[in-house]
């Protein structure tokens, strides 16, 4: 197996751009997936593949992928942004699943 | 609409089983794998166990392996978790998604807290 690795919190100013990272050897063959998850909630589906957003996700949400490293960019970050940020992709074998940590995100 | 929906959920003691279910409705359940992922209290998601469209993959977290059973009934849109010898480190929220062949969880239902307490 592998591990995917976040920075456990990160803040923005209101409206501002922020990034939250994922590193993991994985990444180097799989896409990561981002998911947002709000207190007493499911996480939900943001960002997976190569940039693709599900239906219903705002499009101030982006993903970009470099060799070991997925990010997740909120540009014009909302209060309702605030919120957990977990990445996922399969590990190394391709067999089994991996989440990183999470990233908490404040928006101040 | 796309819905998941645990049950079987509880206090159990440590040592102890249970077998949590998840209901699919508002798609064609035999196109998606189904994932089952949990997370303790104010811990982060920990990935559990899948089962392919048919049934005839099944894969398990090292964690869990030869302790945890998923299951399905096509017949029925049911996935099922059967989890056996249960640790008192296993208290945490279940949930069951749906996966995409990207390989990343669309649906998700709203989750079954299973508590491991004597």
């Amino acid at each position: 197996s592998s591990e995917l690795t976040q920075d456990p919190a990160v803040s923005v100013a209101l409206g501002q751009t922020v990034r939250i990272t994922c590193q993991g050897d994985s990444l180097r063959s799989y896409y990561a997936g981002w998911y947002q998850q709000k207190p007493g909630q499911a996480p939900v589906l943001v960002i997976y593949g190569k940039n693709i957003r599900p239906s219903g996700i705002p499009d101030r949400f982006s993903g970009s992928s470099s060799g070991n490293t997925a990010s997740l960019t909120i540009t014009g970050a909302q209060a309702e942004d605030e919120a957990d940020y977990y990445c996922n992709s399969r590990d190394s074998s391709g067999n089994h699943w991996v989440f990183g940590g999470g990233t908490k995100l404040t928006v101040l | 609409q796309v819905q998941l929906v645990e049950s079987g959920g509880g206090v159990v003691q440590p040592g102890r089983s249970l077998r949590l279910s998840c209901a699919a409705s508002g798609f064609t359940f035999t196109n998606f794998g189904i994932h089952w992922i949990r997370q303790a209290p104010g811990k982060g998601l920990e990935w559990v166990a899948l089962i392919s469209q048919d049934g005839n993959i099944k894969d398990y977290a090292d964690s869990v392996k030869g302790r945890f059973t998923i299951s399905r009934d096509n017949s029925k849109n049911m996935v099922y978790l059967q989890v056996n010898s249960l640790r008192g480190d296993e208290t945490a929220v279940y949930y069951c998604a749906r996966v995409l062949l990207a390989g990343h969880f669309d649906h998700w239902g709203q989750g079954i807290l299973v508590t491991v307490s004597s």
